[in-house]
């Protein structure tokens, strides 16, 4: 599975709360991303890294900021969580050039109450 | 952006039969196309991939097809088996543009149920 892990695995917080999710590779992948899943949804873009202090925003970035200090480390935060922001949420990482393949972590699951 | 469309949303098979699952995407910069299978509470897991420089590629009893022209891709199971049941997702990619690798969009999935 690539190396990949989340921490916390399962969160339950209250709106208004900051929430920050982690996610950790021991692979030396350069990519990084957050997706969050829904129901009827799939999986959406939050946030992506293309490298240590670089980040670009995905198709459903409102609400949420990453931060990219490490290689190994890419950090999801929710400034002030809301019910909208349950899901679970997915981190995966790439390779640089040629490989494409994406490898996913196990999952956060937050529920905002 | 890119929008991918998945169909069929469930599909239900006798075991020992063959699957298909159709995508459909928007946009023509696209030139990865993934799949992942995923198992009940566990996370996406890549099954098999295609690059737009190809049309058909193989690995076992799964194939996945690519037509360009017409902007759609299928993954095939042959022989399905129980382990066979989970909820499949394909997905697309302009892949690495400028500076960095671009994110996956992905279809909503559709659930494999594989009856005995």
């Amino acid at each position: 599975d690539a190396g990949i892990t989340q921490s916390p695995r399962h969160k339950v917080t209250e709106t208004g709360t900051p929430v920050t999710l982690r996610c950790h590779q021991t692979e030396n992948h350069r990519y990084m991303y957050w997706y969050r899943q829904d129901p009827g949804h799939g999986l959406r873009l939050i946030h992506y890294s293309y490298g240590v202090k670089d980040t670009d925003k995905g198709e459903v970035s409102d609400g949420y900021s990453v931060s990219r200090s490490k290689t190994e480390d890419f950090l999801l935060t929710l400034e002030s969580a809301t019910s909208s922001q349950t899901s679970v949420y997915f981190c995966a990482s790439a390779l640089a050039e040629p490989a494409y393949e994406q490898y996913f972590g196990p999952g956060t699951r937050l529920t905002v109450t | 952006g890119e929008n991918v469309e998945q169909h069929p949303s469930t599909l239900s098979v006798q075991e020992g039969d063959s699957a298909v699952i159709k995508c459909t995407y928007s946009d023509s910069a696209s030139n990865y196309f993934p799949w992942y299978k995923q198992e009940l509470g566990k996370r996406p897991q890549l099954i098999i991939d295609i690059r737009s420089n190809v049309g058909e590629k193989k690995d076992q009893r799964i194939a996945v097809t690519l037509n360009k022209t017409a902007k759609h891709f299928s993954l095939h199971i042959t022989e399905t088996q129980p382990e066979d049941s989970a909820v499949y997702f394909c997905a697309a990619s302009t892949g690495y543009s400028g500076g960095g690798a671009d994110g996956l969009t992905f279809g909503k999935g559709t659930h494999l149920i594989i009856q005995p």
